[in-house]
């Protein structure tokens, strides 16, 4: 069964910095391009960054381009997300998702399997 | 604003059929696939159709999806109590090389 669990959320205040993690299971991770999208309170969704399967592409939205890193470590199993620069716009539950099929490595469709981690960003 | 544009909300009554449809431009649903995604309250996001009109497994055949030009529809019919939730349809865009969602629509099953 896929599995997705992500951490590294918490309260940071604006400028801070933070790491997510998301470590997956059930699939061969490696093969797999891979995105995280969030979700404001109350809000809809948003991507924010994908990576290809081998980690060479990362592709990143406009509102966090500069600010966010995505890596992978596919001898772990594991995604990050590198935040920096951080504002209360990045308040947000951070999902990180599956991509599903298809070629494009910043498209989905996705698939979710983790409950997310929330990061809030406040003084 | 997002790029893609889809109703803030839609209702039908238990058994009726409701149509939430997704409007985009040329360098995102014009050219790429549309996808839909369901979230139940207090849920995390599931995908519900892929690739303009297949369903992953599992999905009830009450959820239909297709795509002509810019535009991308999810149907539902025969509407249970259980579909209430926010639907978001999601493609790429080339202009942007970045994945866009719709704004979502919550459905209430009157």
């Amino acid at each position: 069964e896929v599995q997705l669990l992500e951490s590294g959320g918490g309260l940071i205040q604006p400028g801070g910095s933070l790491r997510l993690s998301c470590a997956a299971s059930g699939f061969t991770f490696s093969i797999h391009a891979m995105s995280w999208v969030r979700q404001a309170p109350g809000k809809g969704l948003e991507w924010v960054s994908g990576i290809s399967a081998s980690g060479g592409d990362t592709y990143y939205a406009d509102s966090v381009r500069g600010r966010f890193i995505s890596s992978r470590d596919n001898s772990q199993n594991t995604l990050y997300l590198q935040m920096s620069s951080l504002t209360v716009e990045d308040t947000a539950i951070y999902y990180c998702a599956k991509k599903y099929r298809g070629i494009i490595p910043a498209a989905g469709p996705f698939d979710f399997r983790g409950q997310g981690t929330l990061v809030t960003v406040s003084s | 604003q997002s790029v893609l544009t889809q109703p803030t909300s839609v209702s039908g009554a238990p058994g009726q059929s409701v149509t939430i449809f997704c409007t985009g431009s040329s360098s995102n649903l014009g050219t790429y696939d549309a996808h839909w995604y369901q979230q139940l309250p207090g849920t995390i996001p599931q995908l519900l159709i892929h690739t303009d009109d297949k369903r992953p497994s599992g999905v009830p055949d009450r959820f239909s999806g297709s795509k002509s030009g810019i535009s991308a529809a999810l149907v539902i019919t025969g509407l249970q109590a259980e579909d209430e939730a926010d639907y978001y349809c999601q493609s790429y865009d080339s202009s942007l090389r970045a994945t866009v969602f719709g704004g979502g629509t919550k459905l209430t099953v009157l």
